[in-house]
């Protein structure tokens, strides 16, 4: 059971907006502390995707975005691509664990 | 550029012992706080541990405290993670992870550099 809750899977077809939540509790993301968003393509390290809730690191296209309101938050994909198959994690920190928690995952799947 | 290398997985069985360790390079490593991160196959991301730079706090998961301990070496730019009374749960790959930035007041960002991971299996 994770600290911050996800939908295990959303799906969409190529050139669709999605959306993909992330719900946590008034000891993280409602206590104020940032939301960072992180994509994982098979066999491979995580990705840094947003930070901050809402920031792109350089070389991340503007189809993604994020948004953080109360103790939620949502990563966004517009003009969905075969590419962005992937499994999408959110993070943020928790004052009641003194530590980083984490989404259970999602899973995309471009149809 | 910024390199992370995990090293020290493999195959051992419950109640041993492995000490894994991530190499850095590229980045000013004393100055960053580091995190133990893991994954369990098919699984989601496991926040296991964290140091600070200046190597005075260590944090760790509620479930893990007592078992793991995190250390490093700013000397060797080098962060430990010493995993003892292993249990077939502990099975991941682990990854270090570095904060895309920290300062006086702390880190934040996320975590912007990953290693590849090692893989730990722990079975009889």
């Amino acid at each position: 059971q994770s600290v911050l809750t996800q939908p295990p899977s959303v799906s969409g077809a190529p050139g669709q907006r999605v959306t993909i939540s992330c719900t946590g509790s008034r000891s993280n993301i409602g206590a104020g502390y940032d939301v960072h968003w992180y994509q994982q393509l098979p066999g491979t390290a995580p990705k840094l995707l947003i930070y901050a809730n809402n920031f792109r690191p350089s070389g991340v296209p503007d189809r993604f975005s994020g948004s953080k309101s109360g103790t939620s938050a949502s990563l966004a994909i517009t003009g969905l691509q075969a590419g962005d198959e992937a499994d999408y994690y959110c993070q943020s920190f928790d004052s009641s664990l003194s530590g980083s928690v984490f989404g259970g995952g999602t899973k995309l799947t471009v149809l | 550029e910024v390199q992370l290398l995990e090293s020290g997985g493999g195959l051992v069985q419950p109640g041993e012992s492995l000490r894994l360790s991530c190499a850095a390079s590229g980045f000013t490593f004393s100055s960053y706080d580091m995190s133990w991160v893991r994954q369990a196959p098919g699984k989601g991301l496991e926040w296991v541990s964290s140091f600070s730079g200046g190597g005075d706090g260590a944090h760790y998961a509620d479930p893990l405290k007592g078992r793991f301990t995190i250390s490093r070496d700013n000397s060797k730019n080098t962060m430990y993670l010493q995993m003892n009374s292993l249990r077939v749960e502990d099975t991941a790959a682990y990854y270090c992870a570095k904060p895309k930035y920290c300062d006086r007041s702390g880190c934040s960002g996320g975590f912007d550099r990953w290693g590849q991971g090692t893989l730990v299996t722990v079975s009889p």
